[in-house]
């Protein structure tokens, strides 16, 4: 397996525009989790999916983030509008069952918000 | 509110040194601890998985420690080499009213010098 695939790895757009991150999960694997890390508040757990059903999204930091899970195999993180604060790399990771089975992580989306 | 410290946030040692992470948190009533590995520019890698029934686990020349009553947990890496050199994260997942959370520490960042 290829492991976690998170598209695009960089991302650089301008204020009020719409961000798209996108996520691959490991095969088999059910659950799916999206993290925010920034120098200042360093690595944030933003939602977790599991089965494709968001189970916890208390993360989110405001209604301009969504998440959807239409499948087992792709994720997407939706930013609109975005604003500079949201500039940070996001990571996507995956799990064989649940949260408290071991995390695999992407590369990450590394997003600059100008 | 957990908070999760870890110490130090720097460290660097000569080749072959055996070393410790320390991390420390301030709600005792967790699921579990994980200890993550990360590489610059690359996504985080798993390494151990300790429940909170759990006091050690062990993967190769790694060893984490918990010590849930105290709320602290070591990270011990025998024998460094200059691959080890990363920046090493703990989580610990618990619950608040919100519901389940996951939370990291600021990391600390490894140096393996040949």
């Amino acid at each position: 397996d290829a492991g976690v695939i998170q598209s695009p790895r960089h991302e650089v757009t301008e204020m009020g525009q719409e961000v798209t991150l996108r996520c691959k999960p490991i095969s088999g694997h059910n659950s799916l989790f999206w993290y925010r890390q920034t120098m200042m508040r360093g690595l944030e757990l933003l939602i977790y999916f599991n089965n494709n059903v968001p189970i916890d999204d208390s993360g989110m930091p405001e209604d301009r983030f969504s998440a959807k899970m239409p499948n087992a195999s792709f994720s997407t993180l939706k930013i609109q509008p975005s604003e500079p604060r949201d500039s940070a790399v996001y990571f996507c990771a995956s799990s064989l069952v649940s949260r408290t089975d071991t995390q695999y992580f992407g590369p990450g989306t590394r997003l600059t918000v100008l | 509110k957990q908070e999760v410290t870890q110490i130090p946030a720097a460290l660097s040692v000569p080749e072959g040194e055996n070393l410790v992470l320390n991390c420390s948190f301030t709600d005792s009533a967790i699921y579990n601890l994980q200890w993550f590995r990360q590489d610059p520019g690359k996504g985080l890698t798993s390494l151990l998985l300790i429940q909170s029934s759990q006091r050690e686990q062990t993967s190769g020349r790694l060893n984490a420690s918990l010590d849930k009553s105290s709320g602290r947990s070591t990270l011990y890496i025998a024998a460094s080499q200059p691959g080890d050199s990363a920046t090493y994260l703990c989580a610990v997942e618990g619950w608040d009213n919100a519901g389940n959370m996951l939370t990291f520490g600021g990391g600390t960042r490894l140096m393996v010098k040949p």
